[in-house]
């Protein structure tokens, strides 16, 4: 089964509004979680890699102010899209590695649909 | 330069029949991971398999294997025996830098692959 959850799994807003995407290890701790964006029919793209207990790292172009990520316990890590523009409309999916080693693959969570009116 | 290459948009294959996806990768990282994974239309991302730089053998699981060309920078995912459940987009994915700490997977473009009954 699943040992990633995200929710939730679509959601639509209004322009102007945030939105707050969770991100769950449910079998085990994630001391660092990743978040893509993937736009339709393209690839994923990492946007920012959370890690428990310090300041998420973001990756160049990916405006740290309007994604904002909290890794506030080593099972939860939050996405909150602040003042949504329709542009920000996308598919938002979280990763966390599994415990183990570096060999091992990360699960990902089910994704967020985004659509921003 | 891109990190990973996928050359096929687009694969079609018969079902029961064997088909190879095509993915090269470059990096100077001696230490590095490659993943396979699918996204069904529902978009989470499903883990197929991985290979290590360092493996010896190709990886296999199941109905996937991976063909490990490590000197022509090549790791080819192969299903046998295609199944309609297998429509899907693939996307091949390294990891560099395994040696310190958990590093950023890297997506290619995927391929979306259309199995005929």
């Amino acid at each position: 089964g699943a040992v990633v959850s995200q929710h939730p799994s679509w959601v639509i807003c209004k322009s102007g509004t945030s939105v707050k995407i969770e991100c769950r290890s449910l079998d085990f701790q994630a001391t660092t979680m990743f978040w893509y964006r993937q736009f339709p029919k393209q690839s994923l793209m990492l946007m920012a890699t959370s890690n428990e207990g310090s300041k998420a790292t973001y990756e160049q172009g990916v405006e740290k102010d309007k994604f904002l990520i909290n890794h506030a316990s080593l099972t939860l890590s939050t996405l909150t899209v602040t003042s949504a523009h329709p542009e920000d409309s996308s598919f938002y999916i979280c990763s966390a590695p599994t415990p183990g080693g570096m060999n091992t693959e990360a699960f990902f969570g089910q994704g967020t649909r985004l659509t921003v009116v | 330069a891109q990190k990973i290459t996928q050359t096929q948009p687009g694969m079609f294959v018969q079902e029961k029949e064997a088909v190879t996806l095509d993915c090269t990768y470059d990096t100077s990282d001696p230490s590095y991971g490659l993943f396979w994974y699918k996204q069904p239309s529902s978009g989470e991302m499903i883990f197929l398999i991985y290979q290590g730089s360092y493996d010896q053998q190709n990886a296999t699981e199941g109905r996937y294997s991976l063909n490990f060309q490590k000197a022509r920078k090549s790791a080819n995912l192969v299903i046998s025996a295609s199944q309609l459940g297998d429509s899907a987009m693939y996307f091949c994915a390294m990891r560099e830098g395994l040696s310190g700490g958990y590093q950023k997977v890297t997506f290619g473009i995927g391929t979306k692959l259309q199995v005929i009954p």
